[in-house]
């Protein structure tokens, strides 16, 4: 079963410049996460899609963070623009949540690494 | 709201020791509590899962137990080895809507040969 597929690997920017990460999750798992981690801390939760519907955004910086997942599989988060504190790696995850929350066990990908100069 | 803290952030022991991570949280309305491990440059990987209603997990060379009275949790590894060395994260799924994990900020555990 293939993973969690995340591309870029690695991006480098400047300021105020733009950029965008993509996630393919897991076959068939309804639920996609986006992580940001900055370094030496935890995975701090972006946004929650549930199919194609937003569960939980919360702590998304709206006025210069964007995620969709339009068809419910891949998604795609956007920086516009990037600040010098948005450097860290951006994790997706995806879980199935058939049999309820005691299946839930998240899935990672290998992660986006940007730096912003 | 949740705050999940680990205690050391960062531990070096010489290979076979057995050693103790600690994770601790405020709020113990709970549904489960995962243990990961992240090697450099890599994704999370999940160690081992605890419901809210049990004690302990063992997986292999590994020991999870939680307390959520008193909003703890510590994983035990035996016999350690240096490819255990990692970062291991704690994190802590709320009651309520969505799957929303709340993640600790690591321990950084070198084994050395």
């Amino acid at each position: 079963e293939a993973g969690v597929a995340q591309s870029p690997r690695y991006k480098i920017i400047e300021k105020r410049q733009s950029v965008a990460f993509w996630c393919n999750p897991i076959s068939g798992h309804a639920t996609l996460y986006w992580y940001q981690q900055i370094l030496g801390q935890g995975p701090k939760l972006l946004i929650q899609f549930q199919n194609n519907g937003v569960v939980d955004d919360s702590q998304l910086p709206k006025d210069r963070f964007s995620a969709e997942r339009l068809k419910g599989v891949d998604s795609t988060l956007k920086i516009q623009p990037a600040k010098l504190e948005d450097s860290a790696v951006y994790l997706c995850a995806s879980s199935s949540v058939t049999g309820g929350r005691s299946k839930n066990i998240q899935y990672f990908g290998a992660g986006t690494r940007l730096s912003v100069l | 709201k949740q705050e999940v803290t680990q205690i050391p952030a960062a531990l070096s022991v010489p290979e076979g020791e057995n050693l103790v991570l600690n994770c601790s949280f405020t709020d113990s309305a709970i549904y489960n509590l995962q243990w990961f491990r992240q090697d450099p440059g890599k994704g999370l990987t999940s160690l081992l899962l605890i419901q809210s209603s049990q004690r302990e997990q063992t997986s292999g060379r590994l020991n999870a137990s939680l307390d959520k009275s008193s909003g703890r949790s510590t994983l035990y590894i035996a016999a350690s080895q240096p490819g255990d060395s990692a970062t291991y994260l704690c994190a802590v799924l709320r009651l309520g809507a969505g799957n929303m994990l709340t993640f600790g900020g690591g321990t950084r555990l070198m084994v050395k040969p």
